[in-house]
């Protein structure tokens, strides 16, 4: 059965990075592409970038634009998103999510502060 | 950005009575391939998002019957025809047509 699992939950403080983890199985991986999503305390959800993982093609929210990145491991069946410079305002959980978002991640909370 | 605008935000409903939430999109979600890709997903606290429901009104595997969706366009619909306790959470309506992908701003249901 299809399964998408993510790396765990993450401390950072203001201005670090943090790559983030996303493993496939269950199903040919170069064939959906994938979505990062996020979702802040108490907020709706955010969608911040997509991946082809068949040939690397991305796409970016402007709001993310520069401060992500979304890359892809195809011998590992994983995605990653790092996101940099990293605010007080970032913490929220990330997830992952396979094309049609039809299956997702379990999440990894990433949390910034001080 | 296309603007998906859910109504009501909180939805309290009798258990096995029906329930209906409403998204409006600021522009028309029909794709140039002539489908519209509107999808309706639930999120349980503390639990990742569930599809639901794809292209208006196709159920995702394993989702009950008692979901269904509508509409065309700009405006949508999920109905509950018998809410049962496990479909207590958020709801989001999520567009696929454009990128950015976008997303309602949620309607919370809730058992009175």
């Amino acid at each position: 059965q299809v399964q998408v699992v993510q790396s765990g939950a993450e401390v950072k403080k203001p201005g670090d990075s943090v790559k983030i983890s996303c493993t496939g199985s269950g199903y040919n991986f170069t064939n959906y592409p994938i979505h990062w999503v996020r979702q802040a305390p108490g907020q709706r959800l955010e969608w911040m970038a997509w991946i082809n993982v068949d040939d690397g093609d991305t796409r970016y929210s402007q709001r993310y634009k520069g401060r992500v990145i979304i890359t892809r491991d195809t011998s590992a069946n994983t995605a990653y998103m790092e996101l940099n410079s990293l605010k007080s305002e970032d913490t929220a959980v990330y997830y992952c999510a396979l094309s049609a978002f039809d299956y997702w991640g379990q999440g990894t909370l990433v949390a910034v502060s001080s | 950005d296309i603007v998906l605008t859910q109504t009501p935000l909180s939805s309290p409903v009798t258990l096995g009575q029906p329930a209906s939430i409403s998204c409006r999109s600021s522009q028309s979600l029909v794709h140039s391939d002539g489908n519209t890709y509107l999808s309706w997903l639930h999120q349980r606290p503390g639990q990742p998002p569930r599809l639901l429901i794809y292209k208006i009104s196709n159920r995702f595997s394993g989702v009950p019957d008692r979901f269904s969706g509508s509409g065309a366009g700009t405006d949508f619909t999920l109905k509950i025809s018998r809410v049962e306790a496990e479909d207590v959470g958020v709801y989001y309506c999520l567009q696929g047509t454009q990128i950015p992908r976008t997303f309602g701003q949620g309607t919370k249901v809730e058992i009175k």
